[in-house]
Parts: structure tokens; sequence; C-alpha cells
């Protein structure tokens, strides 16, 4: 079991560059999530699904795009990269929505944009 | 107002020495869920314990124990017997109702464990 699995783990981008970070999970969970991680500000959601087909915004959604086409896999898209973008991004997964539930992280992609 | 505040932004200790992680949550909701998570250096986000509103029991796990005081709206952790494995940026996040995806993060605690 990899868990939640995460592509690119560095990625360095120039301003107006787009990229798709890959978010993997091989536990059945129906739930996916991105973060982003910006220091002194905790963990803010950006997009999350709740099923295969189905994408929903979170906090901080403006200048990403997402897509859950299978339900293991969760793709975060910047269509023009801005330095405000710069971050790590955390992919996450759970197996229902709510309650007790945890989440599962994924190790994290740190985003450059110059 | 749904909120997580861990107004200790970093905290250094000696090794063996005891710690104390606080955390102050708001939240209107009568029922909600409480956890922790540890970062480590390398980066990933684990999953350390979790709480619902009903229960209020104290839990112990090794060297690790928290408190759960609805009086105060608290959930602290306390890391007993410091060791430098233990140093590690540590979240505490509030999920404000059953039936909700959201998942609140306060802006965490970096401990610092000194041989």
């Amino acid at each position: 079991n990899a868990g939640v699995t995460q592509t690119p783990k560095f990625r360095v981008l120039k301003t107006g560059q787009s990229m798709t970070l890959l978010c993997a999970q091989d536990m059945n969970h129906e739930y996916m999530y991105w973060y982003r991680q910006d220091p002194g500000m905790g963990l803010r959601l950006i997009h999350y699904s709740v099923g295969e087909g189905t994408t929903a915004k979170g906090e901080v959604p403006d200048g990403y795009n997402v897509s859950r086409l299978k339900k293991q896999n969760f793709l975060l898209g910047l269509e023009s990269a801005a330095p405000s973008q710069t971050s790590v991004y955390f992919c996450a997964s759970s197996t229902d929505r709510g309650g007790y539930n945890e989440q599962f992280f994924g190790p994290g992609t740190r985003l450059t944009v110059l | 107002a749904q909120k997580v505040t861990q107004a200790q932004t970093e905290i250094s200790v000696v090794e063996k020495e005891d710690v104390t992680l606080d955390c102050v949550y708001e939240t209107r909701d009568t029922t909600y869920y409480l956890f922790w998570y540890k970062q480590p250096p390398s980066g990933e986000l684990v999953f350390l314990i979790r709480r619902n509103s009903f229960d209020e029991q104290n839990e112990i796990s090794g060297r690790y124990s928290w408190n759960f005081q609805k009086s105060t709206s608290s959930f602290n952790f306390t890391i007993t017997a410091s060791q430098v494995v233990d140093s590690a940026v540590y979240f505490c996040a509030l999920r404000p109702s059953y039936n909700t995806d959201k998942l609140i993060f306060g802006t965490g605690t970096r401990l610092q464990v000194f041989p």
C-alpha cells in the first residue's frame, strides 16, 4: 500500500507557465482534497472531490482547477502560474466525508513560481 | 466563527523535558471533531489522534497525552520525556460539524528538541 502519492515532489515555474500536479491514492477512498501550506498560515483547502467526476471549491480556489476523472486520481492544475502560488501543496484522501474520518496526506509538492 | 488557534509558534526544549502544545478552538456546533497531526522534517503529515465533542476523556499513548476540555475550548497535547525524534511541526485541526468536508487547521507549532 503506497497510500497517497504526489507527483512531482519539487517544481520551479516561471510566471505564466502552466502545470498539473498529480495525486494518486490506492486506498479506494471516495474523498480527495488539495491543500496549500504557507508559512504561518497552516493548511488551507483549495478544492476537493466527493467522488469520481465531482469537484468543489474550498477556501482558496482562485487560480486553480481540478479534475477527478478516475476515483484514484485527483489532478490540480495551474493555468497561468503566479508568484503568489509559491507554496507546498498537499493532497489528502478519506474514506467518508466529515465526522470522525481522518484525512490521509501525501508527502507534498514544493512549488516555486519565479 | 470557526477557528483554531495555536498561539505557540515555536518551542525549544532539551531532551527528556516535558512539553505541552496548546490548541484552542472556536465553533458554535455542538458536534465537532478535533485532530492532531505531526509534520516531521521530511514534510508529510502524520495523523496522531482524533476526538469528538462528546468524548472528553483524556487519552494517553506512550509518551503522548491529550487533554480535551470543552469548558475552555482546548485540546492540548503533551509530550513526556521528549526526544529528538519528536522535533516536528504539530498541527491541531477542527472539523466543525458532522456533515462537512471542512477541516480547519491551526497555524502549527514548531517543536525543536535538542540533545
